[in-house]
């Protein structure tokens, strides 16, 4: 199985500070006939289920606001919240989607400094 | 709007029985490949099954091959979890998912919509 290992488990920042998570994985989680990375990330709320940011590592998902970045390639992976706003507390999630079974990190959770 | 209901958890006891099931609408259910994921509390999330749209293939995490029972019934629209032999492992929130994917392709293993989740836990 792949491993995905994310750090830190938890951090804190100010509002309008840049937020940096990064997601590791045991194996390349990158295809190279189609020149993608099967990397997703969520984003959950408290009490809601998880949220779509973005796929094949650094596509935002639909209506997903432009702070939210994704960059990485191979097993190395990060989101970046360029500006963290109130409603960006959550804890976040990486999965790789290249091989069963679907495996996810173990989570970030973000708060406010 | 996508819309996806589970429901059927509840409390029961270890080696006994649980359905649970999925209601969708706002999308067209029969072109689409759906998931079961859980988190169990202090844990992880854990992707549990996957159907393809057409329900001809299922494929399951080998915590419950043998166990559990993915199913769709694509003229009502629902997806379900038939869940046997349940133990203590087995408590966890479960979501029914659906896959990035349409148009009837095989699933790409992401989760563009979620359901809220149903509650399983099993005690004695």
């Amino acid at each position: 199985d792949i491993v995905m290992t994310q750090s830190p488990d938890s951090l804190a920042v100010s509002l309008g500070e840049r937020a940096t998570i990064n997601c590791k994985s045991s194996q390349s989680v990158f295809y190279r006939p189609n020149n993608k990375n099967y990397l997703v990330w969520y984003q959950q709320k408290p009490g809601q289920p998880p949220k779509l940011l973005i796929s094949w590592a650094s596509t935002r998902g639909s209506g997903v606001p432009d702070r939210f970045s994704g960059s990485g390639s191979g097993t190395d992976f990060t989101l970046t919240i360029s500006s963290l706003q109130a409603e960006d507390v959550a804890v976040y999630y990486c999965q790789q989607y290249y091989t069963t079974p679907l495996t996810f990190g173990g989570g970030t959770k973000v708060e406010i400094k | 709007q996508v819309h996806l209901v589970d429901s059927g958890g509840g409390v029961v006891q270890p080696g006994k029985s649980l359905r649970l099931s999925c209601a969708t609408s706002g999308f067209t259910f029969s072109s689409y490949g759906m998931h079961w994921v859980r988190h169990a509390p202090g844990k992880g999330l854990e992707w549990v099954a996957v159907i393809w749209s057409d329900g001809n293939n299922k494929f399951y995490a080998d915590s419950v091959r043998g166990r559990f029972t993915i199913s769709r019934d694509n003229t009502k629209n629902m997806l379900y979890l038939q869940m046997n032999s349940l133990s203590a492992e087995d408590t966890a929130v479960y979501y029914c998912a659906r896959d990035f994917y349409g148009g009837g392709r095989d699933p790409l293993f992401l989760f563009d919509f979620w359901g809220q989740g149903t509650v399983v836990t099993v005690s004695s």
